[in-house]
C-alpha cells in the first residue's frame, strides 16, 4: 500500500549504542523530515532533506546523522545513543506545492 | 522568523458542548496554515488547512478553523464534539515559498468528559 511507514515501531537500547530508524515513503515526494516528539516540546525538526543526497540540519541535530541515497529512504541513525534520545520519532514528506506533510505513525526509543 | 502560539496545553470539555483550540501565529511573509490532529498512539494527520481563498476552512468530521490575518489567528472550533474528537492538537505554518521551513505550536491536548 501507498504511505509512508517507520521501523520498528519500538525500540529499547542502551547509552552508547548505535541505532538506526528507518523511514520509507512510497510517493515519491521530494522533502522527507525527521522530528522528535517529546512532553513540552511539541515537535522539533531533527534534520530534513529536500531531495535525495540533500540533507539539512533542523532545531535539534546533536548527536544524529542521516543519508538520502534513494528518494523513497530517509533513515536516522544515532550514532552513540544517550538517555536525552529517549522520546518518539517521526517521519513526515511532503508533496511541496502545499507543504502538507504525510506522517509516518512514529517509532517510540527508549534508551537505558 | 515565523512561530507560532497554541495558547493552551489543555483544554477538558464535556461531550456535545461545543469547543475552541486558540493558535496565533506571527510571520512577516504569506504563510499557509493547517490544523493536525494526533490519536493517542498514532502519527499526526492534517485536519483541515489554509492556502488561499475562503478564509473558513472545514475538516469532514465537523472542524472548522477560521485564517483572521488581522489578528494572525487562526482558531479550530467545533460546535459539540464526540468521545472521539479525544486527542492531541497541532497548529503549524509554512512559507508559500519553502516546504522545508513548517512550524508547529506545541499541542493542545483535548480531553472530552461524558
Amino acid at each position: 500500500d501507498a504511505g509512508i511507514t517507520q521501523s520498528p515501531r519500538y525500540k529499547i537500547t542502551e547509552t552508547g549504542r548505535q541505532v538506526t530508524l528507518m523511514c520509507h515513503q512510497t510517493w515519491s515526494h521530494s522533502y522527507m523530515f525527521w522530528y522528535r516528539q517529546d512532553l513540552g516540546h511539541g515537535l522539533r525538526l531533527i534534520y530534513y532533506s529536500a531531495a535525495a543526497d540533500i540533507t539539512d540540519k533542523g532545531e535539534v541535530p546533536d548527536g544524529y546523522v542521516v543519508s538520502r541515497s534513494k528518494t523513497e529512504n530517509f533513515p536516522l541513525t544515532l550514532e552513540s545513543a544517550t538517555r536525552s534520545q529517549t522520546s518518539v520519532y517521526f517521519c513526515a514528506s511532503t508533496k511541496g506545492e502545499s507543504n502538507e506533510q504525510f506522517f509516518g505513525p512514529g517509532t517510540r526509543l527508549t534508551v537505558l | 522568523a515565523q512561530s507560532v502560539t497554541q495558547l493552551d496545553s489543555q483544554v477538558p470539555v464535556f461531550e456535545e458542548a461545543p469547543v475552541e483550540l486558540r493558535c496565533n501565529y506571527s510571520s512577516s511573509v504569506s504563510v499557509y496554515l493547517f490544523w493536525y490532529v494526533q490519536y493517542p498512539n498514532q502519527g499526526l494527520q492534517l485536519l483541515l488547512k489554509y492556502l488561499s481563498g475562503s478564509t473558513l476552512v472545514e475538516s469532514i468530521n465537523g472542524f472548522e478553523a477560521e485564517f483572521n490575518k488581522s489578528q494572525t489567528s487562526f482558531h479550530l472550533r467545533k460546535p459539540s464534539v464526540h468521545i472521539s474528537d479525544t486527542a492531541e492538537y497541532f497548529c503549524a505554518v509554512t512559507l508559500y515559498s519553502s516546504a522545508s521551513k513548517i512550524i508547529f505550536g506545541s499541542g493542545t491536548r483535548l480531553s472530552i468528559r461524558p
